[in-house]
């Protein structure tokens, strides 16, 4: 089973307006993390925001916020005020356990276009 | 800040070569990380070295083998290479034992088998 599901393949959106990408997540762990990162067309993977499984409050990082739903398993990421240089991929990604080792599965992605 | 180096950032090499990446952490990082990511495709961890010390291994090949050295740089040597291992591969570092907020990534080392 898929530990990282994003079912938007792609999403359009228009400058200045707020945009909604999905992430839903499955684990048995009591502890993880929770990530998404941006990558734009020039290949570099860009941390944008983190959400820690015992994190009470949503996170929140400038235009990022990060809707987070522990009983629905789901992490939503929130861009509001869409910029045309916020279109690039967007990763979500998960941290599992913890202590010294804590590698990264990744979803496949949404592509986000921002039209002017 | 300093951030995580990848050299080199580009790299062409023909089947059956050999290659070699390598990945400088961020000063007093610990812990890498190795990730390849196949054209459209999202990042598959492959292997991480903590002190050292291999600590976890994904899809890793066996024609791929890595190593942590004395001063935590790393490097991931692949052999035989095969048209399917072009991708992007990077490398992440964080530091074991901190309230973990993000995993850094390197710029990334674009690998081209032809």
């Amino acid at each position: 089973a898929q530990k990282i599901t994003q079912t938007q393949p792609g999403m359009f959106v228009q400058e200045k307006e707020a945009v909604t990408l999905d992430c839903t997540y499955d684990t048995s762990d009591q502890s993880y993390g929770l990530f998404w990162y941006k990558q734009p067309s020039s290949g570099e993977m860009i941390f944008l925001i983190y959400q820690g499984s015992y994190d009470e409050q949503n996170a929140t990082e400038g235009r990022y916020s990060l809707n987070f739903q522990k009983a629905r398993k789901s992490a939503n990421l929130v861009i509001s005020a869409s910029q045309l240089g916020d279109s690039a991929m967007y990763f979500c990604a998960m941290r599992e356990g913890g202590g010294s080792n804590y590698k990264l599965t990744f979803g496949k992605g949404t592509l986000l276009t921002v039209n002017p | 800040a300093a951030g995580v180096i990848q050299s080199p950032r580009h790299l062409i090499k023909e089947k059956r070569e050999t290659a070699t990446l390598k990945c400088y952490p961020i000063p007093r990082h610990d812990t890498v990380y190795w990730y390849q990511q196949g054209p459209g495709q999202d990042p598959q961890f492959l292997i991480s070295f903590y002190e050292k010390m291999q600590s976890d291994k994904g899809s890793i090949p066996d024609r791929f083998s890595a190593q942590q050295f004395s001063d935590y740089h790393s490097e991931l040597n692949m052999s035989s290479l095969e048209l399917g291992d072009s991708a992007l591969y990077f490398c992440a570092s964080s530091l074991a034992g901190t309230p973990m907020v993000e995993q850094y990534f390197g710029p990334g080392t674009r690998l081209t088998v032809t």
